[in-house]
């Protein structure tokens, strides 16, 4: 079953605004991790910001902000102040425990390109 | 240093040859993966390490033999590979496996298979 869901296969954003890429999971387990990673076209995953299941706030590291709600089970990302080094594959994804450790699930990205 | 690094960058192979794609990490992370991805779609798992001990292998074939022979290295030997095989190979660490740590990956190696 699919675990992380990204609807969004494409998106396009104006040069120093804000756009969020959109993020739905499904588990019934009580502890988790959802994490955001962009892959440029050079291939590398970078880590960008992590939310914990039992996290109150939201999460945000310099431009990023994971907006959490949890009854929705939605983690949405958002890029403030949008920069042309921001054009990369943007992938959801969700760590769970399960009985053989922990278990990490990727959605299926979302490809953003921010125009000048 | 969140660095993982992994070589080759690129690697051609025809299918009768034996290559092994090496990664390395120094952050004293007890977990490390490895991940398949083709083109436009996300990483598929394949092999699981947790202190040194194969923890999951998602049914890969066994043209594909993961070693780990201390805590800071991951290999994964190749053998007849099939065109088809030809993807980006990325290597990945973690804290551990139990928890819900973020995954630090590598560069990556794409691997052709001719």
């Amino acid at each position: 079953a699919q675990k992380i869901t990204q609807t969004q296969p494409g998106m396009f954003v104006q040069e120093k605004e804000a756009v969020t890429l959109d993020c739905t999971y499904d588990t019934s387990d009580p502890s988790y991790g959802l994490f955001w990673y962009k892959q440029p076209s050079s291939g590398e995953m970078i880590f960008l910001i992590y939310q914990g299941s039992y996290d109150q706030q939201n999460a945000t590291e310099g431009r990023y902000s994971l907006n959490f709600q949890k009854a929705r089970k939605s983690a949405n990302l958002v890029i403030s102040a949008s920069q042309l080094g921001d054009s990369a594959m943007y992938f959801c994804a969700m760590s769970y425990i399960s009985n053989t450790g922990n278990q990490f699930y990727f959605g299926t990205g979302t490809s953003l390109t921010v125009i000048p | 240093d969140t660095e993982v690094t992994q070589t080759p960058k690129h690697l051609v192979m025809g299918m009768t040859n034996k290559k092994s794609l090496k990664c390395e990490q120094h952050m004293g992370h007890r977990a490390m993966y490895w991940y398949k991805q083709k083109a436009k779609k996300p990483p598929e798992l394949m092999f699981v390490y947790s202190y040194e001990k194969l923890s999951i292998n998602e049914s890969v074939p066994s043209r594909f033999s993961p070693e780990c022979p201390n805590s800071s290295l991951l290999n994964l030997h190749l053998h007849a590979l099939q065109p088809e095989d030809s993807a980006l190979y990325l290597c990945a660490s973690s804290q551990a496996l139990a928890g819900n740590y973020e995954q630090y990956f590598g560069p990556g190696t794409r691997l052709t298979v001719t």
